[in-house]
């Protein structure tokens, strides 16, 4: 099976801006999560979708929102760019319905660069 | 103060040495525990996954969690340097997908 996928994997953008970036989970996998990693504050969990639902939410922000589709495919969007969102963001997917159903299987990121 | 707290290092080993990395975590209602191994410019991938108090082996690693303390530990025996990389430990409880990560350890094992 083709991993987790995320798009684009380098975004520069201007203050102010938002951005979306996209998430493709394992085939079969419907539960995605979000995550943002800064070297300040490390792994931060944004969001989690299942079903086109979102199922836990984070303490970050009403900027940072996001969206599952019918294909379990993923958006996260930033709304109004600050200099301090520049991070790698990551994105992860679960099969609920397998025996290790905690194993969460990570893409590579996408790298925002805020300026 | 964090809930998962992980010494980042860096911890420089040489090649053939038992590592040993360490959390310790502070919500009592974690019951999940997770290592992770992120090489620079890749997504983390899980190494170890233990539930509630005990021992886990699998090959050079074995992970260990006390819950009466709150410490998390993964142990690497015969370290290789291709074993450089960002230990990251994670918990969480029965709610579903949201880990909590220590900041992470950066581990270089030297030839």
């Amino acid at each position: 099976k083709a991993g987790v996928t995320q798009t684009p994997r380098y975004l520069i953008k201007t203050r102010g801006q938002q951005v979306t970036l996209s998430c493709s989970p394992i085939s079969g996998h419907r539960s995605v999560s979000w995550y943002q990693q800064t070297p300040g504050q490390g792994l931060q969990f944004l969001f989690e979708y299942f079903s086109e639902t979102q199922r836990n939410k984070g303490n970050f922000p009403g900027r940072f929102s996001g969206r599952q589709f019918s294909n379990s495919r993923s958006e996260m969007n930033v709304s109004t760019l600050e200099l301090g969102d520049s991070a790698l963001y990551l994105c992860a997917s679960r099969d609920e319905w397998a025996s290790r159903t905690y194993e969460q299987y990570f893409g590579p990121g996408t790298r925002l660069t805020v300026t | 103060q964090k809930e998962v707290e992980q010494d980042p290092g860096p911890l420089s080993v040489p090649e053939g040495a038992i590592v040993s990395l360490n959390c310790t975590y502070s919500n009592s209602a974690f019951q999940y525990f997770m290592w992770y191994r992120q090489y620079s410019r890749k997504g983390p991938e899980l190494l170890m996954y233990t539930y509630s108090s005990g021992n886990k082996e699998d090959g050079r690693f074995t992970a260990q969690v006390d819950k009466s303390s709150k410490y998390i530990s993964l142990f690497i025996r015969d370290s290789q340097p291709s074993d450089s990389a960002t230990y990251l430990c994670a918990s969480n409880n029965n709610a579903g997908n949201m880990l909590t990560f220590g900041g992470g350890t950066r581990l270089m094992v030297k030839p």
